[in-house]
């Protein structure tokens, strides 16, 4: 069983650029979270998705946008970045059944921006 | 809203010393509250989770606890491995399938 694997490690970027941030769910998993944390800070849910549709939405402009692939595979996009925008991103995954689920997260992608 | 707080915000411990973490909530159809360890710069790992309040579970050193208003992370004989922060996030009827989490309780553990 392979757990959650984000890509990059980490990324630089400057103010106004656009960032793609990937995200492979542990294997039977249908349902792919996506967080942020600022150092010092709990997670902040931005959005999930689940069988290719977002499925909740936290409280993020719509720059923050996301995809799910039909092998639950993800991708966060990014655009006009801002200085604020620099954070460690978590995704993870979980299997969606009845009221509740464990999610399972991957090791991040360090974001800087410039 | 659901809110979410832990306390103490951060605590040092020495070798053998044990201690409790609080995480206290405020949630509407609270679903499950979940607890994870994050060492730093790497993701999540999770712990335990309870559903509903009396409910405890138990992991090596590492017992949690819940009750309609509150949880504790209880740590017996810690060790210096056991240093890291500490998440509790609960899940709710207001925000479906979605985590809120608290901002964590940083646990130095001194040998």
């Amino acid at each position: 069983e392979t757990g959650v694997t984000q890509s990059p490690t980490h990324l630089i970027k400057t103010r106004g650029q656009q960032v793609t941030l990937r995200c492979s769910s542990q294997s039977g998993h249908n349902t792919v979270s996506w967080y942020q944390q600022a150092l010092g800070q709990g997670p902040q849910f931005i959005f999930q998705y689940y069988r290719e549709e977002e499925n909740g939405r936290g409280n993020f402009p719509p720059r923050f946008s996301g995809l799910q692939f039909p092998n639950y595979s993800s991708e966060l996009n990014v655009n006009a970045l801002e200085l604020d925008d620099s954070a460690l991103y978590l995704c993870a995954s979980s299997w969606t059944s009845g009221s509740y689920n464990e999610q399972f997260f991957g090791p991040g992608t360090r974001l800087t921006v410039l | 809203e659901d809110q979410v707080t832990q306390s103490p915000e951060a605590l040092r411990l020495q070798e053998g010393e044990s201690s409790s973490l609080n995480c206290s909530y405020t949630v509407s159809g609270l679903r499950g509250l979940f607890w994870y360890r994050q060492d730093p710069g790497k993701g999540p790992e999770f712990l335990f989770t309870l559903y509903s309040a009396g409910e405890e579970k138990e992991k090596e050193r590492l017992k949690a606890t819940l009750t309609k208003k509150e949880s504790f992370l209880h740590i017996t004989a810690p060790k210096p491995e056991d240093s890291a922060t500490y998440l509790c996030a609960v899940q709710s009827d207001n925000y479906g399938q979605n985590f809120v989490f608290g901002p964590g309780t940083r646990l130095s553990v001194l040998p």
